[in-house]
């Protein structure tokens, strides 16, 4: 079976620039995910959606981040305008409800750079 | 005070010796725990979930859980230089526990 798939894998954009990141999920995974990773603040969750729907966006730095599930297969990441210190590997991630939800799968990442 | 922590390291082991990893977390409603492994430049994996007080036997991993400490940890017996990856402690949050709060992540090295 496919696992989690996120694309694109590397992305390099300037400041100020518009960047998307795609998330494909597991089939018939409920939960998602996209958390954000760094050096300094390690793994951190950003917002996280049950069944397309989002249950938790406390994460989310600022209103330049939003993240949209329009379906049970496909989840965006976008952040406009991007800064610097955006610069991080974007983690998608997803888990099923009749597991426990800290079961997390996780997708390759994709690694994104702001000059 | 961070909600899980853990020391980043690095923890250098000698191969075949024991391995012990731990992680401290702030949140007393917290019933799940997990260890993710991550190896440079690749995405976490989980290797091991710990629900009850006690220890937990995979293979050449045990995790431990005291929850009245509020203390998870992770040995690997054996140690190998594959074993080498960040160990990332992970946890539930109580009051939403859709939401998992990861560590820093403790860097083992294991040394031929």
């Amino acid at each position: 079976d496919a696992g989690v798939i996120q694309s694109p894998r590397h992305e390099v954009t300037e400041m100020g620039q518009e960047v998307t990141l795609r998330c494909k999920p597991i089939s018939g995974h409920d939960y998602l995910f996209w958390y954000r990773q760094t050096m300094m603040r390690g793994l951190e969750l950003l917002i996280y959606f049950n069944n397309n729907v989002p249950i938790d966006d406390s994460g989310m730095p600022e209103d330049r981040f939003s993240a949209k599930m329009p379906n049970a297969s496909f989840s965006t990441l976008k952040i406009q305008p991007s800064e610097p210190r955006d610069s991080a590997v974007y983690f998608c991630a997803s888990s099923w409800s009749s597991g426990n939800t800290g079961e997390l799968f996780f997708g390759e990442g994709s690694r994104l750079t702001v000059l | 005070q961070k909600e899980v922590e853990q020391n980043s390291g690095p923890l250098s082991v000698p191969e075949g010796a024991i391995a012990s990893l731990n992680c401290t977390y702030s949140d007393r409603g917290s019933q799940s725990f997990f260890w993710y492994r991550q190896y440079s430049g690749k995405s976490p994996e989980l290797i091991m979930s710990i629900y009850s007080n006690g220890d937990k036997e995979d293979g050449r991993f045990t995790a431990q859980l005291n929850k009245a400490s509020q203390y998870v940890s992770l040995l690997i017996r054996d140690s190998q230089p594959s074993d080498s990856a960040t160990y990332l402690c992970a946890v539930n949050s109580s009051g939403n526990t859709g939401k998992l709060i990861f560590g820093q992540g403790t860097t083992l090295q294991v040394k031929p």
